[in-house]
């Protein structure tokens, strides 16, 4: 099992650009999520999707948008980067509460 | 609002003493309490977890002590190594299938 994968592992984007992170995970696990991880702030949660069909904002979804493409997949969309969207991005699924993270993507917006 | 206090944010321990991480945490009802561990450049990963029907957890040289009534929760890492040396985020949830929450993290540094 790979367990939980993001692509891409880095990624340079200019202010108002658009990218799509992707986040597959093989564990047939119902709940997924999406963080950012900046010095000093911990992880805070952007958007989760609790189930396929649904998802919810997090602590920080402005600026996000999420699509659960289906039980594997949930991908982060920024519209139109900022500055202030320079982060490591973590993909994470759970069972029972534990949460897998995959190996995150780090973007920075110049 | 955070509702998960988590201190030091950063600690420096000499080998084979003790690391302790402390949580304070606002929710009461919060019913599982992770700890995770994460390395540079990964992501982080569960290391041990307790709800609170007991006072203290432990696997090897981790343990968890909880106080419920004070509403704190704390990690221990017994003979500390290098390592260990990695990053420590706290969290705690209720189990009515929401997220979790995470404490800042607090950076270990365990020198020779």
């Amino acid at each position: 099992n790979a367990g939980v994968t993001q692509t891409p592992k880095f990624q340079v984007l200019k202010t108002g650009q658009s990218m799509t992170l992707q986040c597959a995970q093989d564990m047939n696990h119902n709940s997924m999520y999406w963080y950012r991880q900046d010095p000093g702030m911990g992880l805070r949660l952007i958007y989760y999707s609790a189930s396929e069909g649904t998802t919810d904002k997090g602590e920080v979804p402005n600026g996000y948008n999420v699509s659960r493409l289906n039980k594997r997949e949930f991908s982060l969309r920024l519209e139109s980067a900022a500055p202030s969207q320079t982060s490591v991005y973590f993909c994470a699924s759970d069972v029972s509460y534990e949460q897998y993270f995959g190996p995150g993507t780090r973007l920075t917006v110049t | 609002q955070q509702q998960v206090k988590q201190s030091p944010q950063s600690l420096i321990v000499q080998k084979g003493g003790i690391s302790i991480i402390n949580c304070a945490y606002e929710n009461t009802a919060f019913d599982y309490f992770p700890w995770y561990q994460q390395f540079p450049g990964k992501g982080p990963a569960l290391l041990i977890a307790i709800r609170p029907d007991v006072s203290e957890k432990k696997e090897g040289r981790f343990t968890i002590s909880f106080n419920k009534s004070a509403k704190q929760f704390s990690l221990h890492i017994m003979d500390s190594q290098p390592g260990d040396s990695a990053t420590y985020f706290c969290a705690a949830t209720n189990s009515g299938n929401t997220p979790l929450v995470f404490g800042k993290g607090t950076r270990l540094s365990v020198i020779a």
